[in-house]
């Protein structure tokens, strides 16, 4: 079945650009959306964006100047890249991928990955 | 953005069922069937409960459903059960933010 796996590094300094990247397993990321989604420690879920195999995204507006998201469908991947990072961008960062029926829900998640911002 | 608004706790005993709401507005949940609901335990990745307002996944227990009226949708669980005890996140499209999660609700089974 289709897994998720994110990596990158677990600490970013303050100003500089956070990056991960998100492989999927067990299947293919053509014809499906793709998303980012976060969790600070101890709060909730902030959807993050999303992006299509084919490489169209869509971003949180409140990230949205900071924030690039791509697809990689030779590798089989997706990124997340997050520029001028502070300490409220730490979080638990998670990949997940959009349901085929309405492409409106997800339903396989990655396990998350920490990534602590700090000097 | 505004996050859509959950009770941060609902309990109930086992057996019992609860409910869980969710309010947005019409730019939202009010005018978009596209709400879904996420099981969260400690330390977990969220799961998929519910999708579409109202559809299970293929294996996701019966005792979990929901529903929608005007703005606010819900998730109730029937005959609630010990293992149940988790967060919980609904989700939704949103014509103003693309999408949206919920402000989470913890439920306790007492």
């Amino acid at each position: 079945q289709v897994q998720l796996q994110e990596s990158g590094p677990g600490l970013v300094k303050p100003s500089e650009t956070l990056s991960l990247t998100c492989t999927v397993s067990g299947g293919s990321i053509s014809n499906f959306y793709w998303s980012w989604i976060r969790q600070p420690p101890g709060k909730g879920l902030e959807w993050i964006g999303w992006v299509y195999y084919s490489g169209g995204t869509s971003y949180n507006p409140s990230l949205k100047s900071r924030l690039t998201i791509s697809v990689d469908t030779s590798r089989n991947q997706f990124s997340l890249k997050l520029s001028s990072v502070t300490a409220a961008d730490t979080a638990v960062y998670y990949c997940a991928r959009y349901e085929t029926m309405t492409e409106k829900a997800l339903d396989i998640w990655g396990q998350g990955t920490m990534v602590t911002v700090s000097s | 953005q505004s996050a859509l608004t959950q009770p941060a706790s609902v309990s109930g005993s086992p057996g019992q069922s609860i409910t869980i709401s969710c309010t947005g507005t019409s730019s939202d949940v009010g005018n978009y069937n596209y709400v879904s609901w996420y099981q969260q335990h400690p330390g977990k990745a969220p799961k998929l409960m519910i999708y579409d307002v109202n559809d299970r996944p293929s294996g996701v227990s019966h005792r979990f459903s929901g529903s929608k009226s005007g703005n606010t949708a819900s998730l109730t669980i029937s005959g609630l059960q010990a293992e149940d005890e988790a967060d919980y996140y609904c989700y939704s499209f949103s014509t103003r933010v693309s999408y949206v999660f919920g402000t989470g609700t913890k439920v306790t089974v007492l």
